[in-house]
């Protein structure tokens, strides 16, 4: 158990669905991401959060909206997605995003999501 | 643009066996290099390395930094079915915007008994 809980484990959805997922860390960090994990790809930043704002965008289609109501909870609304869209998005949470990830960057066990 | 490759993609190797895995990276202000295990979803992390030449151990683990090659190890003795997972290297570089981590494609350990 790393501090670091993400619902729905597993989601399939159809292309003009609309869906959230939601991410709650219990270690008191003021950062949030989450990260795309597709097959054969790298792990991909999406989103980043510190202190409830957004810091970083990495050129994520508007199709993912992601929302940080305060620095415990995490979404990623998501609406009219591809098919190519499927994959595990990974939250995590640090300490602090500015004074460096060091070894405490704890992630959840992810939202496998199947896009119909 | 900073880039993390790992290698081999993915290796199949028997109980007992020693494995070598290895992270090499291109990346503008450097400054850690960590490994992680991912065994179902959740990556756990494993070392962080900073300083070149200085192992980093645990049990049967071990990770070395070269700074010199770009490049880092993460070696596996007497290798156990329980290593079986993807494991993760992630380079933390600094760019205007702060710290960046990039990931490598991770390498897939299978280990049979």
């Amino acid at each position: 158990e790393t501090g670091v809980t993400q619902t729905p484990r597993h989601l399939v959805m159809g292309m003009t669905n609309k869906k959230s997922l939601k991410c709650e860390q219990h270690l008191g960090h003021n950062a949030m991401y989450w990260y795309k994990q597709s097959a054969k790809k790298p792990l991909e930043l999406m989103f980043v959060y510190s202190l409830e704002e957004r810091v970083e965008n990495n050129s994520v289609p508007s199709r993912f909206s992601p929302e940080c109501p305060n620095s415990s909870h995490l979404f990623l609304h998501l609406h009219t997605l591809q098919p190519e869209d499927s994959a595990l998005y990974l939250c995590a949470s640090s300490q602090d995003r500015f004074l460096g990830f060091r070894e405490k960057l704890f992630f959840g066990s992810g939202t496998q999501l199947s896009v119909l | 643009e900073d880039k993390v490759v790992q290698s081999p993609l993915s290796l199949v190797v028997h109980e007992g066996d020693t494995v070598t895995l290895n992270c090499s990276y291109e990346v503008t202000n450097f400054r850690s290099l960590l490994w992680y295990k991912q065994e179902k979803k959740a990556p756990t992390f494993l070392f962080m390395l900073t300083s070149s030449g200085i192992e980093k151990k645990s049990g049967r683990l071990s990770s070395i930094l070269d700074k010199k090659e770009l490049s880092s190890i993460l070696n596996i003795t007497a290798t156990q079915t329980g290593d079986s997972a993807i494991y993760l290297c992630a380079v933390e570089a600094n760019n205007n915007a702060g710290n960046m981590l990039t990931f490598g494609g991770g390498t897939r350990l299978m280990v049979k008994p």
